[in-house]
């Protein structure tokens, strides 16, 4: 298994532009997740989904949308970017209380 | 609503020394608690948990946490640090059962570092 695979690993946006960070899980977990990490300030939760076509917001979603057709999938959407976005982004799913984490984007908004 | 707050966002160990990380947490059911490690560059990686029962959990790489209701903590502890331990640790709350137990809160994290 591959595990939770995250595409690209690093990014530079320009203000406004959009992007989508793909998240890919092969483990068949229902659950996944999307964090930001910002320097000293822990993981905040942007977006989650509890299965293929139900997904709801965490503490930190403005900016930022998602979606998910498949269990497999879930990808991240930016749009108009903006410098307060720049951020390392993870993508996890959970089985049994144990979510696994993928290896993260590091985007940068100039 | 849970919260967790990490005491020392640095702590530095000499090589063989004891590892002590501490993490208290507020929640108004009981918890799941959890200990994240975070090597250079990387995702997180769950080092243990405490879920229910046995309240001193032993995870990998030597790691042990023991969950004290009483003082709402979940300290990680190492008897003898390696410089392999050099990472960030993360310790995180979810509600526990018959609650949002698939929402994780995470603290700010600690920087270990192991002094030869």
């Amino acid at each position: 298994n591959a595990g939770v695979t995250q595409t690209p690993k690093f990014r530079i946006l320009k203000i406004g532009q959009s992007m989508t960070l793909q998240c890919t899980q092969d483990m068949n977990h229902n659950y996944m997740y999307w964090y930001r990490q910002d320097p000293g300030m822990g993981l905040k939760l942007i977006y989650y989904s509890v299965g293929a076509g139900i997904t709801d917001k965490g503490e930190v979603p403005n900016g930022y949308n998602v979606s998910r057709s498949t269990t497999e999938d879930f990808p991240l959407r930016l749009e108009l970017a903006a410098p307060s976005q720049t951020s390392v982004y993870f993508c996890a799913s959970r089985v049994s209380y144990e979510q696994y984490f993928g290896p993260g984007t590091r985007l940068t908004v100039t | 609503a849970q919260s967790v707050t990490q005491l020392g966002s640095h702590v530095s160990v000499s090589e063989g020394a004891l590892v002590l990380l501490r993490c208290n947490y507020s929640s108004s059911v009981p918890p799941y608690l959890f200990w994240y490690v975070q090597y250079p560059n990387q995702g997180l990686q769950l080092l243990l948990k405490y879920t229910t029962g046995a309240t001193l959990v032993k995870g990998i790489n030597g790691f042990e946490a023991e969950f004290k209701k009483s003082e709402t903590s979940f300290h990680l502890t190492k008897p003898s640090a390696h410089m392999s331990d050099a990472a960030e640790y993360f310790c995180a709350v979810s509600e526990g059962s018959g609650g949002s137990n698939y929402k994780l809160t995470f603290g700010k994290g600690t920087l270990l570092t192991v002094n030869p």
